[in-house]
């Protein structure tokens, strides 16, 4: 079975700091996520990564980063935390496939909730 | 450009009823449809999907989803719900163009005795 794991469960930061939030896969997927989840919004793709090093703006990429060094890790880089990044983080995986479609069936981790006081 | 409409946030339901979980897709291709189900802190896990074979799709825990390409809707079903059924459900679609899935903003589903 893919396994999709997160760093942090829950995570309390203050505002100003720098947050780091870990996503490891071990399914060797090519892709990668992250996504955040707010009541009433659903899921909002922040960044994605297609390969090492390699990175894809999503809808709301703005206060975030990422790093793809290794296949199997992507993390997730809040530069300076404010309130209004308080929310649920999802990352998740996904395998290329071959052909000209994919399923991009993706694999979640269990979330990190991130509250920034 | 794909989309992912899910009608009604919050849906209630007794235990034992159907359940009924609406889900309509844009698509200007043959789309891939998906539906998670998230039960409270927890992550997104694969109920069932829909990759252009049967278009009736069995999936875990007893539910099942109709594609109808004529009405662009891939509702979600289960014949008798139990309690253990409470979560929020997500309906995604696949873009083909790149690796995302378009995901909808979710049905809270709740089940009474």
């Amino acid at each position: 079975d893919v396994k999709v794991t997160q760093s942090s469960r829950y995570l309390v930061k203050r505002t100003g700091e720098k947050v780091f939030l870990e996503c490891v896969q071990d399914m060797d997927h090519e892709n990668m996520f992250w996504y955040r989840q707010d009541p009433g919004l659903g899921l909002r793709l922040i960044y994605f990564s297609y390969d090492v090093k390699m990175k894809e703006k999503g809808d709301i990429p703005e206060g975030y980063s990422v790093s793809r060094e290794k296949k199997e890790r992507f993390s997730l880089i809040l530069e300076s935390a404010s309130t209004n990044q308080t929310s649920m983080y999802l990352c998740a995986s996904s395998f290329r496939g071959r052909g000209s479609r994919s399923y991009n069936e993706q694999f979640f981790g269990p979330g990190t909730r991130l509250t920034v006081l | 450009a794909q989309s992912v409409t899910q009608l009604g946030s919050h849906v209630s339901v007794s235990e034992g009823a159907l359940v009924l979980l609406r889900c309509n897709y844009s698509s200007s291709v043959p789309p891939y449809l998906f539906w998670y189900v998230q039960y409270p802190n927890q992550g997104l896990q694969l109920l069932l999907k829909y990759t252009s074979a049967a278009t009736l799709v069995k999936g875990i825990n007893g539910f099942e989803a109709e594609f109808k390409k004529s009405e662009t809707s891939f509702h979600l079903t289960k014949p008798s719900d139990h309690m253990s059924d409470a979560a929020e459900y997500f309906c995604a679609v696949s873009d083909p163009r790149s690796t995302a899935l378009i995901f909808g903003k979710g049905t809270t589903l709740s089940v009474s005795s």
